[in-house]
């Protein structure tokens, strides 16, 4: 079975700062890992996605995240936050086979102040 | 543009009431999903397609039932077995063959029961 561990169901940071949002995961085969953003009342939208080419994978917004294989990690980062970064962030995982369920975490909100 | 379209985006529901929800891909992909999300619990799994007539039970089906006759069309009823049924629902689809477990998804249909 895989799962997915956020850690913090909320971040804030300010405009400007790091942005640095925490997943671990497990799984029993190499996994896919992904990176989705969902705004207020929208659906989710791909910010990134890891299949096992680079372990450091770049993103839309700015966004990257780095696999860490010793670590089952995939810590989502962003060098400057903006404010038109507050969203929720979610980290999955899939377990590769030929149809998909993603294990999704719970969630990260991320809050960005002035 | 394609994409997936759900509707309603809100719907109000009386207690012991079933109500169906709309998911209609133009993307030809072969599997959809159905996800419920709540607060702070992440996403959810309810049921998934793979194929057309074919469908899986997944993590939280009770209460729910759902249909595949056409490859674009999967939609979900909520029915009044179900007990907690005021959520944010998604729908999402992807492809099967040679996929790398991406999903895409709808904007997302809020169900309020009074």
């Amino acid at each position: 079975a895989q799962s997915v561990t956020q850690l913090g169901s909320h971040v804030s940071v300010s405009e400007g700062a790091l942005v640095l949002l925490r997943c671990n995961y497990s799984s029993s085969v190499p996994p896919y890992l992904f990176w989705y953003v969902q705004y207020p009342n929208q659906g989710l939208q791909l910010l990134l996605k890891y299949t096992s080419a680079a372990t450091l994978v770049k993103g839309i917004n700015g966004f990257e995240a780095e696999f860490k294989k010793s670590e089952t990690s995939f810590h989502l980062t962003k060098p400057s936050a903006h404010m038109s970064d507050a969203a929720e962030y979610f980290c999955a995982v899939s377990d590769r086979r030929g149809y998909s369920t993603l294990t999704f975490g719970k969630g990260t909100m991320l809050l960005v102040s002035p | 543009d394609g994409g997936i379209t759900q509707s309603p985006k809100y719907l109000f529901r009386k207690e012991g009431q079933n109500v169906t929800l709309s998911c209609e891909q133009n993307l030809n992909h072969d599997a959809m999903y159905w996800y419920r999300q709540d607060p702070g619990q992440g996403l959810r799994l309810i049921y998934y397609s793979q194929i057309v007539n074919d469908f899986q039970k997944g993590d939280i089906a009770e209460g729910y039932s759902v249909s595949r006759e056409k490859k674009e069309s999967f939609p979900l009823t909520v029915t009044s077995a179900q007990k907690n049924p005021t959520a944010f629902y998604l729908c999402a689809s992807s492809i099967v063959t040679g996929q790398t477990g991406e999903l895409f998804f709808g904007e997302g249909s809020r169900l309020t029961v009074l």
